[in-house]
């Protein structure tokens, strides 16, 4: 069984791109959640997906958004990097109705 | 502002040798309190889920226990193996707003 994926695994840009990362859920999940670990640091809440609409959104500025797609994939896109936008990135999928997460490899980000 | 507090945030072990992780959390009402593992640069992998009517639960030489009435919960590892290092993660549901409250982990080093 396929897991979680999450595109690229690795990733480096400087101050000030775009970037998107990328998340395929586990299939038949249809609730797609990001967060953002920084280094030494438990994984911080940013979205919430299901059914291709917003459920929740942690404390990240504007400069972060989401979306899911009907196939249930899901792309975050964080705009004007800043240095502190390194981090991992996880995607975590569930079932409906369920709140086990199971988390994809992560995306790790450097931003220069 | 619900918490999760883990500790110690690192120890180091000998192989062989059986540990203790401790994890206090202030979040109400709960719903239930998971232990993933994580490898450096992975996403986190569920080791157990326990709710609010479970003292313990097993999951090969890893043993969860949880007090709701003091709001503490622990990990044991029995046995340690070199595998076993890795960052261990304490978190909690949020049952009134379905969130997930994650700690910051306890990273253990087993050194043969």
């Amino acid at each position: 069984d396929a897991g979680v994926t999450q595109s690229p695994t690795h990733l480096i840009k400087t101050r000030g791109q775009q970037v998107t990362l990328r998340c395929s859920p586990i299939s038949g999940h249809k609730s797609v959640s990001w967060y953002q670990q920084v280094l030494g640091q438990g994984p911080q809440f940013i979205f919430q997906y299901y059914e291709k609409e917003e459920r929740g959104r942690g404390n990240f500025p504007d400069r972060f958004s989401a979306r899911q797609f009907p196939n249930y994939s899901s792309e975050l896109n964080v705009n004007a990097l800043l240095l502190g936008d390194s981090a991992l990135y996880l995607c975590a999928s569930s079932l409906p109705g369920e709140d086990t997460q199971y988390f994809g490899p992560g995306t790790r980000l450097t931003v220069l | 502002k619900n918490q999760v507090e883990q500790s110690p945030q690192s120890l180091i072990i000998l192989e062989g040798k059986n540990c203790t992780l401790q994890c206090n959390y202030t979040v109400s009402p709960f719903s239930n309190l998971r232990w993933y593992k994580q490898d450096t640069g992975r996403g986190p992998v569920s080791l157990t889920i326990m709710t609010f009517s479970e003292n313990t639960k097993s999951n090969g030489r890893y043993t969860a226990t949880l007090d709701a009435d003091t709001k503490q919960s622990s990990l044991h590892i029995t046995a340690s193996q070199l595998s076993d290092s890795a960052s261990y993660i304490c978190v909690v549901s949020d049952y009134g707003n379905n969130r997930l409250a994650f700690g910051k982990g306890n990273q253990v080093v087993v050194i043969p």
